[in-house]
């Protein structure tokens, strides 16, 4: 059962253009939010994240919204540049014992020049 | 999907104790995988590639022989916290590099006493 989901696999923007990746999540105990960027035969890097407690975080380029009564978070990227393509993964996790992060399957962006 | 599995999800050790976290890949190979390290609200911190059966490459302020890495076959990576102490509680994760993406584990919680 996947408790963060990313339902594109793929994405293909125009350079300059807007980048909207989106991210799903079912366990309402989720209260932290992360995205990662990850290039080939490297490990993910984190790119911004955010708390229940807000609906919007924003980092130069890159803008974060949560909906939290749609358990939906997305990740705004504008303008795009071709250094963005890479994979995206969003992930999740919560102030319980545990504090596991739960990640989505990834987004692969693709920003064509 | 891929999946990727993380033994154990919690330890609880003495200081000073060698503590073993292994890292698989249950459904399919990976030669490349890497171990992160994650503070609370903190991005994952990427400790070491790990590359079968060959050293690992560990990235710069991971002591190598603090934190011992093993990728002895395809489908398992260790991770050995030798001699630990309570700095080192952290919650460790592991990623196996699959054919279109990465693939994370769920995560060890230390607990270092």
């Amino acid at each position: 059962d996947q408790q963060v989901k990313q339902n594109s696999p793929s994405l293909s923007v125009q350079e300059g253009r807007i980048s909207i990746l989106n991210c799903d999540y079912t366990n309402s105990m989720f209260d932290y939010f992360l995205w990662y960027k990850k290039y080939p035969a490297e490990g993910p890097t984190f790119l911004i994240s955010i708390s229940s407690i807000k609906d919007k975080n924003e980092d130069g380029r890159f803008t974060v919204f949560l909906n939290k009564s749609a358990k939906h978070l997305s990740l705004h990227i504008v303008p795009s540049q071709p250094g963005d393509s890479a994979v995206y993964f969003c992930a999740a996790e919560f102030s319980g014992s545990a504090r596991q992060l739960t990640f989505g399957s990834g987004t692969q962006l693709t920003v064509l020049p | 999907g891929a999946v990727v599995s993380q033994h154990p999800s919690w330890v609880i050790c003495k200081s000073g104790t060698s503590v073993k976290i292994e890292c698989r890949s249950l459904d399919f190979q990976a030669t490349t995988m890497f171990w992160y390290r994650q503070f609370p609200k903190q991005s994952l911190m990427l400790m070491a590639t790990s590359n079968e059966g060959s050293k690992a490459t560990y990235e710069q302020g991971v002591e190598k022989d603090k934190f011992l890495i093993n990728h002895a076959s395809l489908t398992l990576s260790t991770l050995t916290v030798t001699s630990a102490h309570p700095e080192d509680s952290s919650f460790y994760i592991c990623s196996a590099e699959g054919q279109e993406t990465q693939y994370f584990g769920p995560g060890t919680r230390l607990l270092v006493l």
